[in-house]
């Protein structure tokens, strides 16, 4: 079956500490994007990338890195910078990055500090 | 204020009842997202629609451009329906970034 894989399901930082989430997809979609979740707030959008090897930065894109250097696959790093790191994050991608696209989601990493 | 409003925050209803979600927005739009957010934290697109009114199953989007207003309704709702629905709007005129609301969390009860 077609879809997103997100992993680990749930993941701890100590502090000072780099951590990588892992995003694949087998849709064959173009399109790639990290979202934040925290409680009572709406999504917000870290990292997107339209294609292989470019990726643009969202609305909170700070304390966080990306790469996209397969078409399946967009990890997402949290760094040390990322001061406040607790959140659910929700990988997603679409066929392409334009209005009306579907949006197809994982089913998220829970990240704690430790 | 936030640009996408959603009503109730929080809705608990019988098995069996009709259900109405709201969804309002301050911005110009391309397309409007339905989505629904399980308990286990996986995220399903329900509905994108731009004008008019969709229907899948026992789920009905409305949405009315010039008042910037969408619903979502359920028919006869079953207590596999209980999750957040999350209201995301694409503003107009660009590849913006969607706009997304905090979400509506229904609970129905057997």
């Amino acid at each position: 079956d077609g879809g997103i894989t997100q992993s680990p399901k749930y993941l701890f930082r100590k502090e000072g500490q780099n951590v990588t989430l892992s995003c694949e997809q087998n849709l064959n979609h173009d399109a790639m994007y990290w979202y934040r979740q925290d409680p009572g707030q709406g999504l917000r959008l870290i990292y997107y990338s339209q294609i292989v090897n470019d990726f643009q930065k969202g609305d909170i894109a700070e304390g966080y890195s990306v790469s996209r250097e397969k078409k399946e696959s967009f990890p997402l790093t949290v760094t040390s910078a990322q001061k406040n790191p607790t959140a659910f994050y929700l990988c997603a991608s679409s066929a392409r990055r334009q209005v009306g696209e579907k949006l197809f989601f994982g089913s998220g990493t829970q990240l704690s500090v430790l | 204020k936030n640009e996408v409003e959603q009503s109730p925050q929080n809705l608990t209803a019988q098995e069996g009842e009709f259900i109405t979600i709201n969804c309002s927005y301050s911005v110009g739009i391309s397309a409007l997202h339905w989505l629904q957010q399980h308990p286990g934290g996986g995220i399903v697109s329900l509905f994108m629609l731009s004008s008019g009114k969709k229907k899948h199953g026992r789920l009905i989007a409305t949405i009315n451009i010039q008042e910037k207003h969408s619903s979502l309704h359920i028919t006869a709702s079953h207590p596999r329906d209980s999750a957040v629905y999350i209201c995301a709007v694409s503003p107009g005129g660009s590849q913006g970034n969607l706009i997304f609301g905090k979400g509506t969390k229904l609970s129905v009860k057997p």
